[in-house]
């Protein structure tokens, strides 16, 4: 199974300001990676995914992040954020093929004002 | 993509009781799953669950305390058995959805054990 670390346990960000959440994985042949929301006291919401191909990932709003084999890392990125975006962040991996995704612990993202 | 309607969304139950956790799917799909997160922790596996087969456990999770059905290709429960105040968690299902590595989540159960 895969090991997946977000680095950063938690990030305050001002608003309109960018952030970066770090996550990487143990390595395998084949790997898909996700980035899922959290909003307080609901479930789980896709951000993006990555299966193959192009190793920038654009998902829903405004954030995209980064495949990079060599590192095995898949860093999400906001150029700009809202009090919206305050929640917690997981990113998630799975062996290609296997259909169990295995999560990070999580980064709890505070934008302020 | 799918939409998952997870019943009941929270729950405060004496120990040694049981809590049965629903999930109906809008459509049919293939591989059910269901995770546990604990109070500030991040999602864990508890087991697969296809229909027309036993659920599959993950380590650490038995079928004596989260026994799981899987009648349809659109439903799913699991209990939680003999509760104990460490069984506290937010309980969730999640479908895979037509093999395009969708993962779909239900809105989760907040389980509360005193």
């Amino acid at each position: 199974a895969q090991s997946v670390t977000q680095l950063d346990s938690q990030v305050p960000v001002f608003e309109e300001a960018p952030v970066e959440l770090r996550c990487n994985y143990s390595s395998s042949v084949s790997v898909y990676l996700f980035w899922y929301v959290q909003y307080p006291n609901q479930g789980l919401q896709l951000l993006l995914k990555y299966l193959s191909g192009s190793t920038l990932v654009k998902g829903i709003n405004g954030f995209e992040a980064e495949f990079n084999k060599s590192q095995t890392s898949f860093h999400l990125r906001k150029p700009s954020v809202h009090i919206s975006d305050t929640a917690e962040y997981f990113c998630a991996v799975s062996d290609g093929g296997d259909y169990k995704l295995s999560f990070g612990a999580g980064t709890t993202v505070t934008v302020r004002a | 993509s799918a939409v998952i309607s997870q019943k009941p969304s929270r729950d405060i139950c004496q120990r040694g009781t049981s809590l049965t956790i629903q999930c109906q799917v809008d459509s049919q799909v293939t591989m059910m799953f269901w995770y546990r997160q604990q109070p500030g922790q991040s999602l864990t596996l508890i087991a697969t669950a296809n229909q027309g087969s036993e659920a599959t456990y993950e380590s650490g999770f038995v079928i004596d305390k989260f026994p799981i059905s899987r009648p349809n290709l659109t439903f799913s429960t699991l209990t939680v058995s003999n509760m104990s105040p460490e069984d506290s968690s937010i309980y969730l299902c999640s479908v895979e959805e037509g093999q395009s590595y969708g993962y779909t989540f239900g809105s989760g159960t907040r389980l509360t054990v005193v």
